[in-house]
């Protein structure tokens, strides 16, 4: 069975940092594209940023260029978003999902249970 | 990047009831990079169904779409209890993905 399960939010002050997680189980972690995308009150769904298998090939939203880093272990079958400079328009539920095989993006069959980033002072 | 714009915002209906939902995108879309998604409260997204009229493990068959270029819709015949919920569509054939601000089916 297919799991994945983020960690690593919480409440953060404007211009902090986190660094969140995504376990991911049930699955050849290493043979997959993974995908964060968030829901936050004022945008919705939004996709964040995707990186392939081998971890060659990132992509951010054009928003967030700058500021999140994506970075992946396949060892340990985990998945990372590493978010700087914080604001309070970031505050939302961030999930992880199992993109595709080839390629940055596609929809997503698996998702997370998410989790939750609040940034305020 | 390609705006999806979903309508109505809220559709009001009974059990039983025919839901037709609409996702109209700003650019034409390929059918198969296009997607459903159904949320309940505290849950994350499950996709229902892909492409032409792939439906993901487990969805019914009362959940069916149509549509193709820039008009897409989600049908719904025959609404269950367990239907009332926010659905989204998303397109990810182009950069960056995107997703439909979302249509709540709330029981009348």
């Amino acid at each position: 069975e297919v799991q994945l399960v983020e960690s690593g939010g919480g409440l953060v002050e404007p211009g902090g940092s986190l660094r969140l997680s995504c376990a991911a189980s049930g699955f050849t972690f290493s043979d997959f594209t993974m995908i964060w995308i968030r829901q936050t009150p004022g945008a919705g769904l939004a996709w964040v940023s995707s990186i392939t298998s081998g971890g060659d090939y990132v992509d951010y939203a054009q928003s967030l260029k700058g500021r999140f880093t994506v970075s992946r272990d396949n060892a340990r079958n985990a998945v990372y978003l590493q978010m700087n400079r914080l604001r309070g328009e970031d505050t939302g539920v961030y999930y992880c999902a199992r993109g595709p095989r080839f390629g940055l993006n596609s929809f997503s069959p698996y998702w997370g249970p998410g989790i939750l980033v609040s940034v305020s002072s | 990047e390609i705006v999806l714009t979903q309508s109505p915002g809220t559709l009001s209906l009974s059990p039983g009831e025919r839901a037709a939902l609409s996702c109209r995108a700003s650019q034409a879309v390929s059918t198969a990079y296009f997607a459903w998604y159904q949320q309940k409260p505290g849950q994350a997204p499950r996709l229902l169904i892909s492409g032409a009229s792939n439906r993901a493990p487990n969805i019914p068959d009362r959940f069916g779409v149509s549509g193709s270029g820039t008009d897409f819709t989600l049908a719904i015949d025959g609404l269950e209890p367990e239907d009332f919920a926010v659905y989204y569509c998303q397109q990810s054939g182009d950069s960056p993905p995107t997703f439909g601000q979302g249509t709540r089916v709330e029981i009348k």
